[in-house]
């Protein structure tokens, strides 16, 4: 067990929908990252957030966004979906900083929610 | 962007022979290399990382080397076993705006035959 809290663990819903995402991280960790795997397909970084703010960003589409609350966890929304968005979502993190001048550190991944567009 | 490749995409091995995968990045600001082990239907978890500072790093059956001029870096896996199947991915740190985020490669799926 990372620590790390993925909810749903699976999700099928239709095109054009919109579903939500959450993460809940590690105790302690202050980072939180999302990564999309989709089949037979490598970890793509979509965005991340330290303590609140978003700090970095990957090849996130339009119809993606994510936020962190004050008590750390995260959201992913994804909306307008098609089938391609199907796909196996992750969300890691990590205690580091993430700045400039320091490493990521270890990422603890949760198990991920795998979301199914019909 | 940074770019990491990872080759080979698919190996097989027989049981008690050695694995190597290997990485290359394009980011010389990159100073932090992790190897993640995927299994089937699980999470990514990590087995062993090296930074910049370092040229080789082991546990137990598993090391890895990097050399920086070269930017490239690889994973070694000796006497090899049937529970070292799974997807591999190698990642780099590199930036990202304000922050450093981790750029994965692309997978080495590992079969280790029995």
């Amino acid at each position: 067990d990372s620590g790390v809290t993925q909810t749903p663990k699976h999700l099928i819903t239709a095109t054009g929908q919109r579903v939500t995402l959450r993460c809940s991280p590690r105790s302690g960790d202050l980072s939180v990252y999302w990564y999309q795997q989709s089949l037979d397909q490598g970890l793509q970084f979509l965005i991340q957030y330290y303590n609140g703010e978003e700090r970095a960003k990957g090849n996130i589409l339009e119809r993606f966004s994510a936020q962190q609350f004050p008590d750390l966890h995260s959201e992913l929304n994804l909306s307008s979906l098609e089938l391609g968005d199907s796909a196996l979502y992750f969300c890691a993190s990590s205690v580091g900083v993430g700045g400039q001048g320091s490493n990521t550190g270890e990422l603890f991944f949760g198990e991920g929610s795998r979301l199914t567009v019909l | 962007g940074e770019n990491v490749e990872q080759h080979p995409s698919t190996l097989s091995v027989q049981e008690g022979d050695s694995a190597v995968i290997k990485c290359t990045y394009s980011d010389s600001a990159s100073n932090y290399f992790p190897w993640y082990k995927q299994e089937l239907g699980k999470r990514p978890q990590l087995i062993i990382d090296i930074r910049s500072n370092v040229g080789e790093k082991k546990d137990q059956r598993i090391a890895v080397t990097l050399n920086k001029t070269a930017k490239h870096f690889s994973l070694h896996i000796t006497e090899t076993q049937p529970e070292d199947s799974a997807v591999y991915f190698c990642a780099a740190s590199t930036r990202a705006g304000s922050a450093r985020q981790l750029t994965f490669g692309s997978g080495t799926q590992l079969t280790v035959l029995p």
